[in-house]
């Protein structure tokens, strides 16, 4: 069966520092990936989505960047972190033919 | 411009009323919806889809394109049903981006 992690659960880092979000799947192949950011009262932000190795689209202009290195591995990254980078990450995957999101347990970043 | 409008922040219900949470939407073209939810300390997870029209934990949602919208309905709710609910629309034109409504946090009372 397939399996999405996301690590770290909680990160607390504080301003101009770097970050890395992983998230990795498992069972299945060629996934199409997803980082959104969840926000109280402000729902799901989709940041980035990857349809396949090396090729990442954003659609947030930000302080954030995205990487797939491998089929199954998605990573989100920042040079330097902002107050405003704060709040819950969220990982997610599709499989093809299918259009329903499977989503991490998620990551909460706190900035300080 | 693709969109997805959930109205109300919080619904409060009485345990065995009936229960609305409304979902609009903007889409050129036929829309593909769902309903997520995400209930205390569990991950995000898919609740329905327009296409199985289907009956989920006694939840149903009817697509209507005249009035573009999605709501999703139970005749009586129960204690277990309170959860943050979020609408969806799958975007067909690249990587089949999945766009969510702000979400609306169900809460049903005793």
């Amino acid at each position: 069966s397939q399996t999405i992690h996301q690590w770290p659960a909680t990160l607390v880092q504080p301003v101009g520092s770097p970050l890395s979000l992983e998230c990795t799947v498992e069972g299945t192949s060629n996934p199409n990936l997803y980082w959104y950011r969840q926000a109280a009262g402000r729902g799901l932000q989709l940041l980035f989505y990857s349809v396949g190795i090396g090729q990442i689209s954003s659609e947030v202009p930000q302080n954030l960047s995205a990487s797939r290195p491998q089929d199954r591995q998605f990573i989100l990254s920042s040079k330097k972190l902002l107050l405003s980078d704060s709040g819950f990450y969220l990982c997610a995957w599709r499989s093809s033919g299918a259009n329903v999101l499977t989503f991490g347990a998620g990551s909460r970043l706190t900035v300080l | 411009a693709q969109r997805v409008t959930q109205p109300e922040k919080l619904l409060s219900v009485f345990k065995g009323a009936p229960v609305e949470l409304k979902c609009n939407y903007s889409y050129s073209g036929s829309p593909e919806l769902f309903w997520y939810v995400q209930y205390s300390r569990q991950r995000l997870q898919l609740l329905l889809r327009h296409i199985s029209r289907e009956s989920i934990k006694g939840f149903t949602a009817d697509l209507n394109k005249g009035e573009t919208s999605f709501h999703l309905k139970k005749p009586f709710a129960q204690e277990e049903d309170s959860a943050m609910y979020y609408c969806a629309l799958v975007s067909h034109t690249g990587g089949f981006k999945t766009i969510f409504g702000a979400g609306t946090r169900l809460f049903v009372k005793a």
